[in-house]
């Protein structure tokens, strides 16, 4: 069964620099999503994707965040100057349809992701 | 926004108790889903549930939208069932994002 995979599973950086989390989403899905948890707290959107631009996203997606297609497959998160309270693990889904809201998000693994 | 209240917050078994998990949601939603976060973290889909009744081997779920709920049946539970399920809803509107509820902790003793 084809899934969402995330790389890498664990990254651990200092304060202040930069970061990119990698996802591939299922191929022929449409929908693509950010979302995080920290430690101990429930999942919370960050921000949604569709057709090479943002569809939606969260007041936490400050412009500190940004995210790219770069290729057919690949969908990464970045993050410019990273805070202590960016830690959390971070969730990749892809969604099938071109109607959201008609159909199962599959999220990755996560990448947990630790500021120092 | 739309509201997202689980429970019980924590819940403690035996093996081979039976339970039933709650989420309330506070609007119409187009889409429900029930999650497991098993002890490494990962969010593993149980049920895409907006509407109806499903059943997958020992779970099974059933969503009552017109009266904004939703229940989560465990059987015959195994400590291997043990770890967080969430609740997560789509509201309506055109927002494509899911809203997660607090989570059940579900511990299942041997």
């Amino acid at each position: 069964e084809p899934e969402v995979t995330q790389t890498p599973s664990h990254q651990v950086t200092q304060m202040g620099q930069e970061v990119i989390l990698r996802c591939v989403p299922i191929s022929n899905h449409l929908y693509f999503y950010w979302y995080r948890q920290i430690l101990g707290q429930k999942v919370e959107f960050l921000v949604s994707f569709y057709n090479n631009e943002i569809s939606e996203k969260s007041e936490i997606f400050d412009d500190q965040f940004s995210v790219e297609r770069p290729d057919g497959s690949n969908f990464t998160l970045k993050i410019r100057s990273t805070k202590l309270e960016d830690s959390a693990m971070y969730f990749c889904a892809s969604q099938p349809l071109g109607l959201a809201g008609t159909d199962t998000q599959y999220f990755g693994p996560g990448t947990r992701l630790t500021v120092l | 926004g739309i509201q997202v209240e689980q429970s019980p917050p924590d819940l403690i078994l035996q093996e081979g108790a039976n339970s039933t998990l709650r989420c309330n949601f506070s609007d119409s939603v187009n889409n429900l889903q029930w999650f497991h976060q098993n002890p490494w973290g990962q969010l593993i889909n149980l049920f895409y549930i907006p509407s109806g009744t499903k059943q997958n081997g020992r779970l099974s779920a059933t969503t009552v939208a017109t009266e904004r709920y939703s229940l989560l049946y465990i059987s015959s539970s195994q400590t291997t069932d043990s770890g967080v399920y969430f609740c997560a809803v789509e509201p309506p509107g055109g927002s494509e994002k899911l809203v997660f509820g607090k989570g059940t902790k579900l511990t299942v003793n041997p």
